[in-house]
């Protein structure tokens, strides 16, 4: 079953706006990770957060996690076409040997 | 680096045909491990090698066979193609830890008819 479920399935912005979308999960956990996929390629690693943290950045990517809600969002800012793709969140939980997935969140760039 | 390599990337099988896939990595990572991705469903475990020599059983591993003789080659095998193996296949590495970051090949895209 899968650990972490991203919210909303779907998300169509226009190039410069911001795109938020967020990741549930059930069990403690060591750490969330969330990762990209372009159509038709493999998943590319963007932030890893761990369980003592609260945000991380990186470049125009911001990563939150809130342990009490166990939930995360990721922010993408100034969003360019190029940021169209399936973006998914993958738990470690602290009672699992493996990575959980969720089901992604597709987002659509309008230029 | 050409990183995680997978082939074939493109693969047509009749049920009951065997088959094998490659997956190499020039990382010198230890962990290496083989996803399906259905439609609707994130990536599912099918099994994962915690090093040379070493294979173990993921989230869905029936109908499966892996082999490691070689750190940088990770082999998924399908004895016995059925019709609900059809799926995309995504090995992957990583150089500690299972659920340290993982680094992803492009993928194969398998049919079972």
């Amino acid at each position: 079953s899968q650990q972490g479920e991203e919210d909303p399935q779907a998300l169509s912005i226009q190039e410069g706006e911001n795109a938020t979308m967020n990741c549930s999960y059930k069990t403690s956990i060591n750490n969330l990770q969330w990762y990209r996929q372009n159509s038709g390629r493999g998943l590319v690693h963007l932030i890893l957060i761990r369980s003592n943290e609260r945000e991380k950045h990186s470049g125009r990517l911001r990563v939150t996690l809130d342990t009490s809600k166990k939930s995360s969002s990721l922010l993408i800012t100034a969003s360019r076409a190029a940021d169209t793709a399936s973006y998914f969140c993958a738990t470690a939980p602290q009672n699992d040997y493996k990575l959980s997935f969720g089901a992604g969140t597709t987002v659509t760039v309008r230029a | 680096n050409a990183g995680v390599t997978q082939t074939p990337k493109f693969r047509v099988l009749k049920t009951g045909q065997s088959m094998t896939l490659l997956c190499a990595q020039d990382m010198n990572h230890e962990y290496m491990y083989w996803y399906r991705q259905d439609p609707g469903m994130g990536l599912r475990l099918i099994h994962y090698s915690v090093g040379e020599g070493t294979t173990a059983k993921g989230e869905v591993p029936d109908g499966y066979n892996v082999s490691r003789l070689k750190k940088q080659n990770f082999l998924l095998g399908l004895e016995s193609a059925a019709p609900s193996q059809t799926s995309v296949y995504f090995c992957a590495s990583s150089p500690g830890r299972i659920t340290d970051t993982q680094y992803f090949g492009p993928g194969t895209r398998l049919t079972v008819l």
